[in-house]
């Protein structure tokens, strides 16, 4: 079974600075996506970015990029010019390909606070 | 982007009443929904995958008998919670499969269930 591990369960970052946040995860597939979902106070679930694995470029929205190593299955999540609107939970999760079990697996998340 | 709307967004109920939740995708066929459980500052925990026209599959430990799900058209999941108990209270989400959005889900703004 597949297993996603977000070690910091918390983290702080001064407005407009970056910030790193670590995922690793465990699995014996060659195809799959990762994702970071954010959960504002509000709970509401909000898709930040998506990596398929088969793709080597690092994936990038915005001020949001990951650093995608699959050899070590480390995902990690880059903010960079922090906004007070980025605190948040961050989950990191994995999904098999089709034909898979296709569910996403989350990470315990990790609390980000932006501090003015 | 794609819309899930989940109603209610908050219910208090007496125990041993039954709660059903809702969870329609608005302007795509969501051939697979997802029901999550979430306790607070806690990651989110599948409780079952459901397909339309079929009967859902559960997680390990997830009393199917107690927690009813029925997904009987391409727009809409339901979650009853039967006889509801304090133990059941809990924030759930929903989330939704867009196929060929590039295999994105997407969540509704989930329900918190407090039983007396």
């Amino acid at each position: 079974a597949q297993t996603v591990t977000q070690s910091q369960p918390e983290m702080s970052v001064q407005e407009a600075e970056t910030v790193t946040l670590s995922c690793t995860y465990d699995t014996s597939e060659s195809d799959y996506y990762l994702f970071w979902y954010k959960q504002p106070p509000s709970r509401q679930m909000i898709l930040v970015i998506r990596q398929e694995a088969y793709k080597q470029q690092n994936a990038t929205e915005n001020r949001f990029s990951v650093n995608f190593q699959k050899a070590a299955k480390s995902f990690s999540l880059k903010i960079s010019d922090s906004q007070l609107g980025d605190a948040a939970m961050y989950f990191c999760a994995y999904r098999s390909v089709p034909g898979g079990s296709e569910k996403l697996v989350f990470g315990k998340g990790m609390k980000l606070t932006v501090n003015p | 982007g794609a819309v899930v709307s989940q109603h209610p967004s908050r219910v208090i109920c007496k125990s041993g009443t039954s709660v059903k939740i809702e969870c329609r995708s608005l302007d795509f066929q969501a051939t697979t929904m997802f029901w999550y459980r979430q306790f607070p500052k806690k990651s989110l925990m599948l409780m079952a995958t459901s397909n339309e026209g079929s009967k859902a599959t559960y997680e390990q430990g997830v009393e199917k008998d107690k927690f009813l799900i029925n997904h009987a058209s391409l727009t809409l999941s339901t979650l009853t919670v039967t006889s509801a108990h304090p133990e059941d209270s809990s924030f759930y989400i929903c989330s939704a499969e867009y196929r060929g959005y590039g295999e994105k889900l997407f969540f509704g703004s989930g329900t918190q269930l407090s039983v007396l």
